[in-house]
């Protein structure tokens, strides 16, 4: 069992430029979330899922675009990179209405500089 | 604004004491998490605790959710240099989408040998 996937790793872009952030989860889980990690600042929201076609902004949405076509995948689209989206970017998956269990499970994460 | 504040936000104890972490809401969430993280790597559930006065034990580590399920504690009894991390308290908030979670800040704990 994968559980999340995420890529890539590492990245460096310039400011401007644009790229995607993938996440795939083989969990069969509805909810799926993008969250950034910054020092002292814990996980805070991006974007969220609950179910294929359907997302929503969290707490700091601004920059990024998501959509969920399939239940697996849900990317992360920076849409012109700035410096301060210089962070450590994780995917997590939780919650089916199968299972009713809300434990989230997390991608590796990305760690994205923009210089 | 934070809906979990969890203290502290920096722990450093030698080898052998015992310490507590604080998650506090003015908030009642339906469930609560803890999860460690270690550098390099995602979040890693630890444990749920759903009930009012709920108290859960993994080996040393000790969750107590409070009785008005507004907040909760994970109290570490002789930590060892395995235990460094960062810890995350995350609930589950009632009237909430279903699957969101809210985290606090974490608190990053630190073990000497």
């Amino acid at each position: 069992n994968a559980g999340v996937t995420q890529t890539p790793k590492f990245q460096v872009l310039k400011t401007g430029q644009s790229m995607t952030l993938q996440c795939a989860q083989d969990m069969n889980h509805e909810y799926m979330s993008w969250y950034r990690q910054d020092p002292g600042m814990g996980l805070r929201l991006i974007h969220y899922s609950v179910g294929a076609g359907i997302t929503d902004q969290g707490e700091v949405p601004n920059g990024y675009n998501v959509s969920r076509s399939t239940t697996e995948d849900f990317p992360l689209r920076l849409l012109s990179a700035a410096p301060s989206q210089t962070s450590v970017y994780f995917c997590a998956s939780s919650y089916s209405f199968a299972s009713r269990n809300t434990e989230a499970f997390f991608g590796q994460g990305t760690r994205l500089t923009v210089v | 604004t934070q809906l979990l504040e969890q203290s502290p936000q920096f722990l450093s104890i030698q080898e052998g004491e015992n310490l507590t972490v604080y998650c506090n809401s003015s908030s009642v969430f339906s469930s609560l998490q803890w999860y460690r993280q270690e550098p390099g790597e995602g979040p890693v559930l630890l444990v749920t605790v759903v009930t009012g006065g709920e108290v859960k034990k993994l080996k040393r580590l000790t969750f107590q959710f409070g009785d008005a399920r507004k907040d909760s504690s994970l109290h570490i009894t002789a930590a060892q240099t395995g235990d460094t991390g960062l810890y995350l308290c995350a609930g589950a908030k009632r009237g909430s989408t279903l699957g969101r979670l809210y985290f606090g800040r974490g608190t990053q704990l630190t073990v000497w040998p």
